[in-house]
């Protein structure tokens, strides 16, 4: 079985720095996507990327950027220029890309809340 | 084009009831998937529906039931409630496997 593990519960960053968010995974799999959502105290879980496994290409979307380490299982998410918005808390996910076997079941790590000060 | 609708907002149950969450997929989207996610913890697979049908299911007591609707809507049904089940319920809809999208979630609380 899969599994994702973030091990900071809680980061904290000043507005316009950049901080940087960590995530392990185990799979045995050779494809898959990887993705981090964002939870605000809203409770809307919002897609902020995805990585597809096959691509060595980092992920870029605006201000954030992953850094993809197949070899490692690592996953961790960037975010340039934070802003006060960014606050809420981030969950790094794992899903297979077989989809005849998975059916697109995600699954989570146990989340790290961001907080932004300004 | 409305996103993911799920109902109610908030439930209050006590121990031993049962309970219905229900949940409207994103226009176009024919699969549902629900998800547990307990205070401060992240989202645990329950099940996932397509064709009406129970696809897969995650790690959870048979007190836990679903229903798809022709339309795609779904309803999650968990029976004789415990402490344990009071969690944020959330929907996920998608195209066949496909990304899938949430819904703001069902707060359940048992007491």
């Amino acid at each position: 079985a899969q599994t994702v593990t973030q091990s900071q519960p809680e980061m904290s960053v000043q507005e316009a720095e950049t901080v940087t968010l960590s995530c392990t995974y185990d799979t045995s799999e050779s494809d898959y996507y990887l993705f981090w959502y964002k939870q605000p105290p809203s409770r809307q879980m919002i897609l902020v990327i995805r990585q597809e496994a096959y691509k060595q290409q980092n992920a870029t979307e605006n201000r954030f950027s992953v850094n993809f380490q197949k070899a490692a299982k690592s996953f961790s998410l960037k975010i340039s220029d934070s802003q006060l918005g960014d606050a809420a808390m981030y969950f790094c996910a794992y899903r297979n890309s077989d989809v005849g076997t998975s059916y697109g079941k995600l699954t989570f790590g146990q989340g790290t809340i961001l907080t932004v000060h300004p | 084009d409305a996103g993911v609708t799920q109902s109610p907002t908030h439930l209050i149950k006590t121990r031993g009831q049962q309970v219905t969450l229900r949940c409207s997929p994103k226009s176009g989207h024919d699969t549902v998937s629900w998800y547990q996610q307990a205070l401060g913890q992240g989202p645990q697979f329950i099940f996932q529906y397509y064709e009406e049908e129970e696809r897969q299911r995650g790690n959870f007591p048979d007190r836990f039931s679903g229903h798809q609707f022709p339309n795609y809507s779904s309803e999650l049904n968990v029976n004789a409630l415990l402490l344990g089940d009071s969690a944020l319920y959330l929907c996920a809809s998608s195209l066949g496997a496909w990304f899938q999208f949430f819904g703001p979630g069902t707060r359940l609380t048992v007491l």
